[in-house]
Protein backbone atom coordinates (compact mmCIF):
# COMPACT_ATOMS: atom_id res chain seq x y z
CA UNK A 1 0.00 0.00 0.00
CA UNK A 2 1.60 3.49 -1.13
CA UNK A 3 1.01 6.70 2.02
CA UNK A 4 1.86 10.22 1.70
CA UNK A 5 2.63 11.84 5.47
CA UNK A 6 2.42 15.63 5.52
CA UNK A 7 3.23 15.97 9.54
CA UNK A 8 2.15 19.71 9.43
CA UNK A 9 -1.37 20.71 8.88
CA UNK A 10 -0.51 24.56 8.98
CA UNK A 11 2.59 25.95 8.85
CA UNK A 12 3.42 30.04 9.36
CA UNK A 13 6.10 31.99 8.66
CA UNK A 14 7.02 35.67 7.92
CA UNK A 15 7.13 37.33 4.25
CA UNK A 16 11.37 36.76 3.33
CA UNK A 17 11.96 33.77 5.55
CA UNK A 18 12.69 30.23 4.49
CA UNK A 19 10.07 28.04 4.27
CA UNK A 20 10.09 24.28 3.88
CA UNK A 21 6.64 22.04 3.96
CA UNK A 22 7.53 18.19 4.69
CA UNK A 23 6.25 14.94 3.09
CA UNK A 24 7.63 11.00 3.99
CA UNK A 25 6.03 8.61 1.87
CA UNK A 26 6.15 4.96 1.57
CA UNK A 27 5.43 2.59 -1.00
CA UNK A 28 7.35 -0.69 -2.31
CA UNK A 29 8.08 0.25 -5.58
CA UNK A 30 9.47 3.38 -7.76
CA UNK A 31 7.41 6.14 -6.71
CA UNK A 32 6.65 9.42 -8.83
CA UNK A 33 6.33 12.56 -6.32
CA UNK A 34 4.73 15.60 -6.84
CA UNK A 35 3.44 18.81 -5.04
CA UNK A 36 -0.21 20.27 -5.70
CA UNK A 37 -1.24 23.48 -4.73
CA UNK A 38 -4.38 24.96 -4.12
CA UNK A 39 -4.65 28.55 -3.44
CA UNK A 40 -8.22 30.29 -2.15
CA UNK A 41 -10.98 29.75 -4.19
CA UNK A 42 -8.80 28.27 -7.25
CA UNK A 43 -9.06 24.69 -8.37
CA UNK A 44 -5.83 22.20 -7.15
CA UNK A 45 -2.99 22.67 -9.36
CA UNK A 46 0.20 21.27 -10.02
CA UNK A 47 3.34 23.08 -8.48
CA UNK A 48 6.01 20.73 -9.65
CA UNK A 49 6.83 16.88 -9.99
CA UNK A 50 10.64 15.17 -9.41
CA UNK A 51 11.31 13.98 -12.50
CA UNK A 52 11.29 17.35 -13.86
CA UNK A 53 13.59 19.03 -11.53
CA UNK A 54 12.55 22.17 -12.44
CA UNK A 55 12.15 25.06 -9.89
CA UNK A 56 8.35 26.77 -10.13
CA UNK A 57 8.00 30.09 -8.25
CA UNK A 58 11.60 29.37 -6.64
CA UNK A 59 10.29 26.67 -5.16
CA UNK A 60 12.13 23.23 -5.08
CA UNK A 61 12.00 19.91 -4.08
CA UNK A 62 14.61 16.94 -3.48
CA UNK A 63 13.45 12.95 -3.53
CA UNK A 64 15.21 11.64 -0.67
CA UNK A 65 14.76 7.64 -1.52
CA UNK A 66 16.91 7.20 1.81
CA UNK A 67 14.36 9.17 3.91
CA UNK A 68 11.89 8.37 1.96
CA UNK A 69 10.78 12.45 1.35
CA UNK A 70 10.12 14.69 -0.60
CA UNK A 71 10.22 18.26 1.61
CA UNK A 72 8.97 21.19 -0.33
CA UNK A 73 11.74 24.51 0.19
CA UNK A 74 11.65 28.37 -0.91
CA UNK A 75 14.57 30.63 0.64
CA UNK A 76 12.64 33.36 1.03
CA UNK A 77 8.62 33.10 1.22
CA UNK A 78 6.15 35.76 -0.24
CA UNK A 79 2.98 36.68 0.85
CA UNK A 80 1.38 35.12 -2.34
CA UNK A 81 2.61 31.52 -1.43
CA UNK A 82 0.04 31.48 0.84
CA UNK A 83 -1.93 28.61 0.13
CA UNK A 84 -3.00 24.73 0.81
CA UNK A 85 0.11 22.51 -0.78
CA UNK A 86 -0.73 18.75 -1.04
CA UNK A 87 2.00 16.21 -1.34
CA UNK A 88 1.20 13.14 -3.81
CA UNK A 89 2.27 10.01 -5.12
CA UNK A 90 2.16 7.86 -7.93
CA UNK A 91 3.92 4.93 -9.20
CA UNK A 92 6.38 4.38 -12.22
CA UNK A 93 4.79 1.03 -12.53
CA UNK A 94 1.34 1.72 -13.00
CA UNK A 95 -0.29 0.51 -16.72
CA UNK A 96 -3.67 3.02 -16.76
CA UNK A 97 -3.11 6.83 -16.25
CA UNK A 98 -1.00 8.30 -12.57
CA UNK A 99 -3.47 7.10 -9.71
CA UNK A 100 -2.33 9.43 -7.61
CA UNK A 101 -2.20 9.18 -3.40
CA UNK A 102 -2.27 12.62 -1.67
CA UNK A 103 -0.85 13.89 1.65
CA UNK A 104 -3.95 15.77 3.80
CA UNK A 105 -2.09 18.64 2.54
CA UNK A 106 -0.61 21.96 4.37
CA UNK A 107 -2.11 25.09 4.84
CA UNK A 108 1.11 27.86 4.74
CA UNK A 109 0.15 31.44 5.74
CA UNK A 110 2.77 33.98 5.36
CA UNK A 111 2.53 36.60 6.69
CA UNK A 112 3.76 40.15 6.20
CA UNK B 1 -10.42 29.42 -20.30
CA UNK B 2 -11.80 26.41 -18.76
CA UNK B 3 -10.46 23.00 -19.74
CA UNK B 4 -11.64 20.50 -17.11
CA UNK B 5 -15.54 21.91 -16.20
CA UNK B 6 -17.67 20.59 -13.41
CA UNK B 7 -21.11 21.22 -13.13
CA UNK B 8 -23.20 21.91 -10.83
CA UNK B 9 -20.44 23.35 -8.40
CA UNK B 10 -23.17 22.88 -5.22
CA UNK B 11 -25.76 19.90 -5.04
CA UNK B 12 -27.97 19.24 -2.50
CA UNK B 13 -29.52 16.02 -2.83
CA UNK B 14 -31.94 14.06 0.25
CA UNK B 15 -30.72 11.16 1.93
CA UNK B 16 -31.00 8.14 -0.83
CA UNK B 17 -31.82 9.81 -4.05
CA UNK B 18 -29.96 9.35 -6.84
CA UNK B 19 -27.09 11.76 -8.20
CA UNK B 20 -25.28 12.35 -10.70
CA UNK B 21 -22.26 14.85 -10.99
CA UNK B 22 -20.93 15.87 -14.58
CA UNK B 23 -17.16 16.42 -15.31
CA UNK B 24 -16.52 17.35 -19.15
CA UNK B 25 -12.53 18.63 -20.65
CA UNK B 26 -11.65 20.77 -23.53
CA UNK B 27 -8.28 19.01 -23.40
CA UNK B 28 -8.88 15.65 -25.37
CA UNK B 29 -6.88 13.80 -22.46
CA UNK B 30 -7.47 9.66 -22.64
CA UNK B 31 -7.98 9.69 -18.85
CA UNK B 32 -10.63 10.88 -16.59
CA UNK B 33 -10.33 10.51 -12.43
CA UNK B 34 -12.83 10.76 -9.88
CA UNK B 35 -11.76 12.15 -6.62
CA UNK B 36 -13.81 12.53 -3.22
CA UNK B 37 -12.30 14.91 -0.65
CA UNK B 38 -14.16 15.34 2.72
CA UNK B 39 -13.15 18.10 5.11
CA UNK B 40 -9.86 18.56 6.23
CA UNK B 41 -8.63 15.03 4.48
CA UNK B 42 -7.04 14.33 1.27
CA UNK B 43 -8.43 13.95 -1.93
CA UNK B 44 -9.22 10.15 -2.22
CA UNK B 45 -9.13 8.22 -5.44
CA UNK B 46 -12.39 6.69 -6.50
CA UNK B 47 -11.72 5.28 -9.90
CA UNK B 48 -10.81 6.32 -13.48
CA UNK B 49 -11.41 5.80 -16.70
CA UNK B 50 -8.48 4.96 -19.56
CA UNK B 51 -9.99 5.67 -22.67
CA UNK B 52 -12.63 3.18 -22.38
CA UNK B 53 -11.54 1.37 -19.60
CA UNK B 54 -12.70 1.46 -16.07
CA UNK B 55 -10.80 0.94 -13.36
CA UNK B 56 -12.01 0.73 -9.71
CA UNK B 57 -9.99 1.49 -6.76
CA UNK B 58 -10.54 -1.46 -4.37
CA UNK B 59 -12.39 0.66 -1.40
CA UNK B 60 -14.62 2.47 -3.70
CA UNK B 61 -17.79 1.73 -2.10
CA UNK B 62 -20.67 0.04 -4.61
CA UNK B 63 -22.81 2.80 -3.98
CA UNK B 64 -20.60 4.84 -6.67
CA UNK B 65 -20.42 4.20 -10.24
CA UNK B 66 -19.06 6.17 -13.35
CA UNK B 67 -19.90 6.43 -17.30
CA UNK B 68 -18.13 7.67 -19.90
CA UNK B 69 -19.91 7.97 -22.95
CA UNK B 70 -16.95 9.83 -24.57
CA UNK B 71 -13.64 11.15 -24.86
CA UNK B 72 -14.83 14.77 -23.28
CA UNK B 73 -17.41 13.90 -20.72
CA UNK B 74 -17.30 11.37 -17.33
CA UNK B 75 -20.01 11.08 -14.61
CA UNK B 76 -20.04 10.16 -11.43
CA UNK B 77 -23.24 8.32 -9.94
CA UNK B 78 -24.31 7.91 -6.83
CA UNK B 79 -27.01 5.91 -6.20
CA UNK B 80 -28.18 6.29 -2.75
CA UNK B 81 -26.08 8.76 -1.03
CA UNK B 82 -25.76 8.87 2.74
CA UNK B 83 -25.07 11.31 5.37
CA UNK B 84 -21.44 9.95 4.76
CA UNK B 85 -21.39 11.09 0.90
CA UNK B 86 -20.81 14.55 1.66
CA UNK B 87 -18.06 15.86 0.87
CA UNK B 88 -15.97 17.34 -2.32
CA UNK B 89 -16.12 15.55 -5.49
CA UNK B 90 -13.14 16.45 -7.93
CA UNK B 91 -12.77 15.80 -11.68
CA UNK B 92 -9.38 15.14 -13.21
CA UNK B 93 -7.77 14.59 -16.62
CA UNK B 94 -4.75 14.01 -17.92
CA UNK B 95 -2.82 12.14 -20.85
CA UNK B 96 -0.86 8.86 -19.65
CA UNK B 97 1.74 9.33 -16.83
CA UNK B 98 1.06 12.90 -17.92
CA UNK B 99 0.20 15.89 -15.19
CA UNK B 100 -3.56 15.43 -13.91
CA UNK B 101 -5.60 18.88 -14.48
CA UNK B 102 -8.46 19.37 -11.84
CA UNK B 103 -11.66 20.59 -12.55
CA UNK B 104 -12.91 23.60 -9.72
CA UNK B 105 -14.92 20.54 -8.05
CA UNK B 106 -18.44 19.95 -6.67
CA UNK B 107 -19.93 20.44 -3.41
CA UNK B 108 -21.86 17.58 -2.05
CA UNK B 109 -24.87 18.34 0.62
CA UNK B 110 -26.75 15.19 1.64
CA UNK B 111 -29.67 16.29 3.87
Amino acid sequence: AQRVTQPEKLLSVFKGAPVELKCNYSYSGSPELFWYVQYSRQRLQLLLRHISRESIKGFTADLNKGETSFHLKKPFAQEEDSAMYYCALSGLEETSGSRLTFGEGTQLTVNP
Amino acid sequence: DAMVIQNPRYQVTQFGKPVTLSCSQTLNHNVMYWYQQKSSQAPKLLFHYYDKDFNNEADTPDNFQSRRPNTSFCFLDIRSPGLGDAAMYLCATSNWRETQYFGPGTRLLVL
